[in-house]
């Protein structure tokens, strides 16, 4: 089992642009959540897709938005980056109560 | 909204064990979470335990809850060098409880084990 893979590992972007980032989750798992860590602080909840639709959202602008496809895999998209965006990607996969995580995208916004 | 705090830093001797607190404010919580963080790298889930329970054990770890008091912590027996990372303690809230609802996550505990 490959467990809960996410790419780019890195990227660099300059403001205003957009970015995506891409999750595959860990085999017969079926939710993913996607999690923003800024340095030194505990990753914070951006949304969370299930059978295709967000069910739940955390405090993140419009600017963030996703997609889950029907092999569960997920797609993270940021409009016009901001210095502020730079941070920790990380996405989670569950079934049940355990939530596994992937080694994350780290994104600089330049 | 909910709040989880943790201590910033614990410094132990290897060989020693170690004692991770955590508190919280929400008192429906139904999963509480220990993750590990190394340096540049994703977040390893250790243990959780359910709210209807006051310990859990799990070979070097053991988790005590503490529902009256909010407080959750990660005993590690046996500190090693290895040991060396950044403790999160993290909350399920919002609907359901269970596959669903977020994770909360506190601002995550800097472990130093010394040789």
């Amino acid at each position: 089992d490959a467990g809960v893979t996410q790419s780019p590992t890195h990227l660099i972007k300059t403001r205003g642009q957009q970015v995506t980032l891409r999750c595959s989750p860990k085999s017969g798992h079926d939710t993913v959540s996607w999690y923003q860590q800024a340095l030194g602080q505990g990753p914070q909840f951006i949304f969370q897709y299930y059978e295709e639709e967000e069910r739940q959202r955390g405090n993140f602008p419009d600017r963030f938005s996703g997609h889950q496809f029907p092999n569960y895999s997920s797609e993270l998209n940021v409009n016009a980056l901001l210095l502020g965006d730079s941070a920790l990607y990380l996405c989670a996969s569950s079934l049940t109560a355990e939530q596994y995580f992937g080694p994350g995208t780290r994104l600089t916004v330049t | 909204g909910e709040d989880v705090e943790q201590s910033l830093f614990l410094s132990v001797r290897e060989g020693d064990s170690s004692v991770i607190n955590c508190t919280y404010t929400d008192s429906s919580s139904t999963y509480l979470y220990w993750y590990k963080q190394e340096p540049g790298a994703g977040l390893q889930l250790l243990t959780y335990i359910f709210s209807n329970m006051d310990m859990k054990q799990d070979q070097r770890l053991t988790v005590l809850l503490n529902k009256k008091d909010k407080h959750l912590s990660l005993r590690i027996a046996d500190t090693q060098t290895g040991d060396s990372a950044i403790y999160f303690c993290a909350l399920i809230t919002g609907a359901g409880g269970t596959s669903y609802g977020k994770l909360t996550f506190g601002q995550g505990t800097i472990l130093t084990v010394h040789p």
